[in-house]
């Protein structure tokens, strides 16, 4: 089973600064990794696809870059709409398993 | 616009079962994959299922292996998760979620519906 580890756990940072969260496998898992977006109390969010291509409607301030086991999401200037929690996943190709990250917490500092 | 609203949770006895349902609209339900993801109080998320668009390929999780099964009715545009033998651990919200074609990820969930087993 491949494993995502997230790092941080929490992240304290200040409206309009740049925001890197990161998300390693524990083996390759190509381009095959997404970040999902989650408030408390709703369903989670697609954000990047793909390791690096936004999802629909996703503002240009959210990107996604990485390959093989060590993928980062940055958001460049956060807003006050964009602290929530983070999670990484990923589909292996056999067995056919979807896992996520523990999740990093992005909370205003 | 896409739109998929679960229903079926409550609460249920160990060993209990219990049936999800997540409607479809705003799409084409016949043309896509379909995915269970759950997710435990105060926990992170856990992809339990996924089924094919015509319903020929099912993928379960270990955890759920033998005691979930996953089926839809396109003719309903409706997704169902059967859970028999239910255990404390299976308390969560469960999310249906749509696959994103071509990649390897869910693009569309509900909002989700909370199973609790408890005696």
């Amino acid at each position: 089973e491949i494993v995502l580890t997230q790092s941080p756990d929490t992240l304290s940072l200040s409206p309009g600064e740049r925001a890197t969260l990161s998300c390693r496998a524990s083996q390759s898992v190509s381009s095959r990794l997404a970040w999902y977006q989650q408030k408390p109390g709703q369903a989670p969010r697609l954000l990047i696809y793909d390791a690096s291509y936004r999802a629909t409607g996703i503002p240009a301030r959210f990107s996604g870059s990485g390959s093989g086991t060590d993928f980062t999401l940055t958001i460049s200037s956060l807003e006050p709409e964009d602290f929530a929690v983070y999670y990484c996943q990923q589909r292996s190709n056999w067995p056919p398993e979807y896992t996520f990250g523990q999740g990093t917490k992005l909370e205003i500092k | 616009q896409v739109q998929l609203v679960e229903s079926g949770g409550g609460v249920v006895q160990p060993g209990g079962s219990l049936r999800l349902s997540c409607v479809a609209s705003g799409f084409t339900f016949s043309g896509y994959g379909m995915h269970w993801v759950r997710q435990a109080p105060g926990k992170g998320l856990e992809w339990v299922t996924y089924i094919r668009f015509d319903g020929t390929t099912k993928s379960y999780a270990d955890s759920v292996k033998g005691r979930f099964t996953i089926s839809r009715d396109n003719s309903k545009n409706t997704l169902y998760l059967q859970m028999d033998s239910l255990r404390a651990e299976d308390t969560a919200v469960y999310y249906c979620a749509r696959d994103l074609t071509g990649s390897s990820h869910f693009d569309y969930w509900g909002q989700g519906t909370l199973v609790t087993v408890s005696s």
